[in-house]
């Protein structure tokens, strides 16, 4: 039973790219979490995501951040126009049910912006 | 504005000794907490939660204590082992409202020496 899957590991951009991060939530599991970590803090909520809707976004930047979690195939992150202040780690979580579930989290991606 | 902090950075024990790792929050209205833990290069993994109808909640060697008027809670690791060593991240959630939406601490760095 593979746990949630990111790719890819390391993600390195220039700036003005664009980067695609993408999450394989474990299997039975409806709920997609991203989380972004950047140096010496803690992880930083950013969306909550079920199949085809988006639930919670108040944790996402009003610019160039946008998520899915289409029917078929993994939830994507796409940032637009990366600048350096987007690096950081990104993590992808998911879980079953709804009330006090624990959080399955991936490896996350390490956006690099150069 | 931190919600939830964790004002020991890092943290040094010896093998076979107690650890504890303290964090605060700030709003009365938290009611469920859990700790994370992390390995480099990983993703979080949940080690324990409490509940905020109880004041302390114990698996193994792992137990995690509730103080609602101090709005403090600590995990206590006995006997402390070199692979405890990770990064400790507390995190609150609202609860039924705010499922999977986790205010995480910045993190406190564990090493257990042998």
């Amino acid at each position: 039973n593979a746990g949630v899957m990111q790719n890819p590991r390391h993600l390195v951009r220039r700036r003005g790219q664009e980067a695609r991060l993408r999450c394989s939530p474990m299997k039975g599991h409806s709920h997609v979490y991203w989380y972004r970590q950047l140096p010496e803090e803690g992880l930083k909520f950013m969306v909550y995501l079920q199949k085809e809707n988006i639930i919670d976004e108040s944790g996402m930047p009003k610019e160039r951040f946008s998520a899915e979690f289409p029917k078929e195939g993994p939830s994507i992150l796409r940032i637009q126009q990366v600048v350096r202040g987007d690096s950081a780690a990104y993590f992808c979580a998911s879980s079953w049910g709804t009330v006090n579930e624990k959080l399955f989290f991936g490896s996350g991606t390490q956006l690099s912006v150069l | 504005d931190q919600q939830v902090k964790q004002n020991s950075p890092s943290l040094s024990v010896q093998e076979g000794r107690i650890s504890i790792l303290n964090c605060d929050y700030t709003n009365s209205m938290f009611d469920y907490f859990l700790w994370y833990k992390k390995y480099p290069a990983e993703g979080p993994t949940f080690l324990i939660s409490i509940s905020s109808i109880k004041d302390k909640n114990e698996d193994g060697r792992f137990t995690v204590f509730l103080n609602k008027s101090a709005k403090h809670l600590s995990l206590h690791i006995v006997p402390s082992q070199p692979g405890d060593s990770a990064v400790y991240f507390c995190a609150v959630n609202l609860g039924s409202s705010n499922t999977g939406k986790l205010i995480f601490g910045q993190g406190t760095t564990l090493q257990v020496k042998p």
